[in-house]
């Protein structure tokens, strides 16, 4: 069974710092993994998609990575800003179905 | 071309009452998927149909919960007799052709019992 696990839960950071979330997953046979972004009370946002042929997705100041046989993933975010506050979720796509970490909420201190 | 649309966004049910949430699917989608994020939880696969059939309901809760998704029209979750662990984010995600696809995911209906 799939299990999709993000750490840490929580994280707060100094404005401009570089920081990585982390994800991994127990079973590595994985059509893609995807990276999205909720505002509290608000919808999900896709943040970047790698598929299980790619290493690594980048789009603007984001960069996330993707290790199948070892079932890691990281997203990176540079020079962070206090709009890069939200929780950030992992999820990874196996059959018909996508399933999701935790999350990892991420406060950026001004 | 629009997104993902839900309706209503925010739903209030008395217990033992019916919610019905709708699910727009992406002009061209014929693959719908509903989750479930419970309050301080992840987000949960419940059902993936296609239109008139459902393909994959193993998330589904074995009592109470249904849904379509008819030739005409949007998709439907029916939650009968509502109770207040039914309070939740429902979210409802779509595909263009097959499971294989990305999904593209709605902006939610936010339920809640009283």
């Amino acid at each position: 069974k799939q299990e999709v696990t993000q750490i840490p839960a929580a994280l707060s950071v100094p404005e401009g710092e570089n920081l990585v979330l982390n994800c991994s997953f127990t079973d590595s046979a994985i059509y893609n993994l995807q990276w999205f972004r909720q505002d509290p009370g608000k919808g999900l946002t896709s943040l970047l998609l790698i598929q299980s042929s790619q290493r690594e997705q980048t789009s603007g100041r984001l960069n996330a990575s993707l290790d199948k046989s070892s079932g890691r993933s990281t997203l990176y975010i540079a020079a962070s800003q206090p709009g890069d506050s939200a929780t950030y979720l992992c999820a990874v796509r196996t059959d018909d179905k996508i399933i999701f970490g935790k999350g990892t909420r991420l406060h950026i201190l001004p | 071309n629009a997104g993902v649309m839900q309706n209503p966004r925010h739903l209030v049910r008395r217990r033992g009452q019916e919610a019905r949430l709708r699910c727009s699917p992406m002009k061209g989608h014929s693959h719908v998927y509903w989750y479930r994020q419970l309050p301080e939880e992840g987000l949960k696969f419940m059902v993936y149909l296609q239109k008139e059939n459902i393909i994959d309901e193993s998330g589904m809760p074995k009592e109470r919960f249904s849904a379509e998704f008819p030739k005409e029209g949007p998709s439907i979750l029916r939650i009968q007799q509502v109770v207040r662990g039914d309070s939740a984010a429902y979210f409802c995600a779509s595909s263009p052709v097959d499971s294989s696809y990305e999904q593209y995911f709605g902006p939610g209906t936010r339920l809640t019992v009283t």
